[in-house]
């Protein structure tokens, strides 16, 4: 069964917006990641949080967790075109990864 | 360092077929995971192999099957197959299994008509 659930599923804004996607899961995790996917090509890995730490920071990228809710957010800033994509979240625990069903994010011109 | 190559990146069958799939992780990597991805279920994990040896295993039917070679290379192989086998094959590859990010390939995309 899948762990992380990502909503929305879809998501549509202007380019320059930003754009916040969040994940919420069921059991306890060492870590969390994202990643993005391109037009059902692979998966490249965005940026990794521990179940110790509460928010990093890559680029334009911000993850934040909450692991009393079980959930964290993927926020975008100033999002651009190239940003258009399925973002997932994967969960991480005892060296098993399992990946929530996505969120497309479509950027407007 | 080259990325994670899979070949080939799409095939065509016939159902009650059988299908070989190809993984080349990235130089040094020696653990190999295998997803299915599709629109209605999304990435399913199919199985992981670490040193040649089968870590862990999805749940999916025996037709699903794999294999790692000394050099890391992963296989994997769908025998009989069904419409529903029609999907995003993903090869991801890490270090050792502890690492936790993992860096996936291509994909590999399975029509069965």
């Amino acid at each position: 069964s899948q762990q992380g659930e990502e909503d929305p599923q879809a998501l549509s804004i202007q380019e320059g917006e930003n754009a916040t996607m969040n994940c919420s899961y069921k059991t306890s995790i060492n870590n969390l990641q994202w990643y993005r996917q391109n037009s059902g090509r692979g998966l490249v890995h965005l940026i990794l949080i521990r179940s110790n730490e509460r928010e990093k920071h890559s680029g334009r990228l911000r993850v934040t967790l909450d692991t009393s809710k079980k959930s964290s957010s993927l926020l975008i800033t100033a999002s651009r075109a190239a940003d258009t994509a399925s973002y997932f979240c994967a969960t991480g625990r005892d060296d098993k990864i399992i990946f929530g069903k996505g969120t497309r994010l479509h950027i407007l011109p | 360092k080259a990325g994670v190559t899979q070949t080939p990146r799409y095939l065509i069958k016939t159902r009650g077929q059988q299908v070989t799939l190809s993984c080349s992780p990235i130089s040094g990597h020696r653990s190999v995971s295998w997803y299915q991805q599709t629109p209605g279920q999304g990435l399913q994990f199919l199985f992981e192999y670490f040193s040649e040896t089968q870590r862990n295993k999805g749940n999916f039917p025996g037709r699903f099957s794999g294999r790692q070679f000394s050099n890391s290379r992963s296989e994997m192989n769908v025998s009989t197959l069904e419409l529903g086998d029609s999907a995003l094959y993903l090869c991801a590859s890490k270090l050792v299994p502890i690492q936790e990010t993992q860096y996936f390939g291509p994909g590999t995309r399975l029509l069965v008509l």
